[in-house]
């Protein structure tokens, strides 16, 4: 149990366009997922939160206009890096906490996804 | 602000050669800390949540240890295919259940 998927895998796009990465928990309803950056070499970074049905809120120095969250259901969470540009080039990865009792602050991360911008 | 700084950077082992890595934390009210396993290219695995001091969970050749300032993470009879990046993270009170990860130490198994 406690599965998160992503996709896609990876997404090579031209400067300038916008590019989606969707989040799921597939085997549970995830009250909170998160979004991360991983740098080569470097550590997970947090970029936002987001609760289903509400905004979500985002770490210092993450624009909210650049990368759009949407918490469109318990189990689904899309990234959207808009305007996308080369420095944008990184390793998202989500991660989603089950709804359940007792077990609150436990988190389950997806593969992520490798996004190269050109 | 909460700290997580973990050591060594890098680690070699000799297949068998036990080691422990160390996580020191920094946080004003621990609700959980973290250990992950990650792999090149790929999310953290899931390894350990540790949640008071005193506290001690095993997992195969893994056993993870954790103080009020710190925790290990103790690798017994280390296998090539225990080779990855492990991760150390703390939540929390105050941080809404995101996590607060360390930079990781790389550790490399070999024959």
């Amino acid at each position: 149990g406690a599965v998160v998927s992503q996709h896609p895998s990876r997404v090579i796009c031209k400067s300038g366009t916008s590019v989606k990465i969707e989040c799921r928990s597939l085997d549970f309803q995830a009250t909170t997922m998160f979004w991360y950056r991983q740098f080569p070499k470097q550590s997970l970074m947090l970029m936002a939160t987001s609760n289903e049905g509400s905004k979500a809120t985002y770490e210092q120095g993450v624009e909210k206009d650049k990368f759009l969250i949407n918490h469109a259901s318990l189990t689904l969470s899309t990234l959207t890096v808009t305007s996308a540009h080369p420095e944008d080039s990184s390793f998202y990865i989500c991660s989603a906490t089950p709804r359940r009792a007792g077990t609150y602050n436990e988190q389950f991360f997806g593969p992520g996804t490798r996004l190269t911008v050109l | 602000e909460d700290q997580v700084t973990q050591s060594p950077e890098a680690l070699r082992l000799q297949e068998g050669e036990s080691s422990s890595l160390n996580c020191s934390y920094t946080v004003s009210g621990l609700r959980g800390l973290f250990w992950y396993r990650q792999d090149p290219g790929k999310g953290p695995e899931f390894l350990f949540t540790l949640y008071s001091a005193g506290e001690e969970k095993e997992k195969e050749r893994l056993k993870a240890t954790l103080t009020k300032k710190e925790s290990f993470l103790h690798i017994t009879a280390p296998k090539p295919e225990d080779s990855a990046t492990y991760l150390c993270a703390v939540q929390g009170v105050d941080s809404g259940y995101a996590l607060n990860f360390g930079k990781g130490t790389s550790l490399l198994v070999t024959p």
